[in-house]
């Protein structure tokens, strides 16, 4: 079957703009997370999703991050006014459930390039 | 908080030896999850091996091999015969059984496989 998709693969903008990645999961995982791999900081977490409810949005740089899920499906990642700090590749998983032995399934990322 | 920590940025190895990359946890959680990840040049997470905090037996899925030693709070993977396309990033990860369902990543290995 189909994996997590992520789109768009590359994306330029220059600073100060909005952009919004997008993360289609696998169906009928209910469980979807948010990444961010950068070469100063590593791989760190954003947030998670259980169906559309996000409980830990704790990871989330500042408010110029947000993101939802609508229909236990399709998440839309959103930063606004972007800076060139937020340059990094956003990685997107997916899981049946949450909790112990639920493995998360990766996307392919989105490199994302502030000028 | 979880923190992971792998000790070693890279490793070379002869094709055909098995090789065993480091990983070392610290947690306040009393039940969690060990998982490492490879990532090929290419960018995607793909997902090697699990262990739970209380598995009485460590975990095996064909060449690879989970070395856990839950009072030494480490787990090591050992790759069995190593291959060319072997030859990657390697990470390290814990999630807490309950809270946050986020994967805390070690800072990884970059693991070459030498002909």
């Amino acid at each position: 079957g189909a994996g997590v998709s992520q789109s768009p693969s590359n994306k330029v903008t220059e600073k100060g703009k909005d952009v919004e990645l997008r993360c289609d999961p696998i169906s009928g995982h209910t469980a979807l997370y948010w990444y961010r791999q950068s070469l100063g900081q590593g791989l760190e977490f954003l947030i998670y999703f259980q169906g559309n409810s996000a409980p830990d949005k704790s990871g989330l740089p500042s408010d110029r991050f947000s993101a939802e899920r609508t229909g236990g499906s399709v998440s839309t990642l959103t930063i606004q006014r972007t800076q060139q700090e937020d340059s990094a590749v956003y990685l997107c998983a997916s899981s049946e459930g949450w909790g112990q032995g639920y493995e998360q399934y990766f996307g392919p990322g989105t490199r994302l390039t502030v000028t | 908080a979880q923190k992971i920590t792998q000790t070693q940025p890279g490793m070379f190895v002869q094709e055909k030896e098995a090789v065993t990359l480091d990983c070392t946890y610290d947690t306040s959680d009393p039940s969690y999850g060990l998982f490492w990840y490879k990532q090929p040049s290419s960018g995607e997470m793909i997902f090697l091996i699990y262990q739970g905090s209380y598995d009485q037996q460590n975990a095996t899925e064909g060449r690879y091999s989970l070395n856990f030693q839950k009072a030494r709070k480490s787990a090591n993977l050992v790759i069995s015969a190593s291959q060319l396309g072997d030859s990657a990033m390697y990470f390290c990860a814990m999630i807490p059984i309950q809270g946050a369902q986020k994967l805390v990543f070690g800072q990884g290995t970059r693991l070459t496989i030498n002909p």
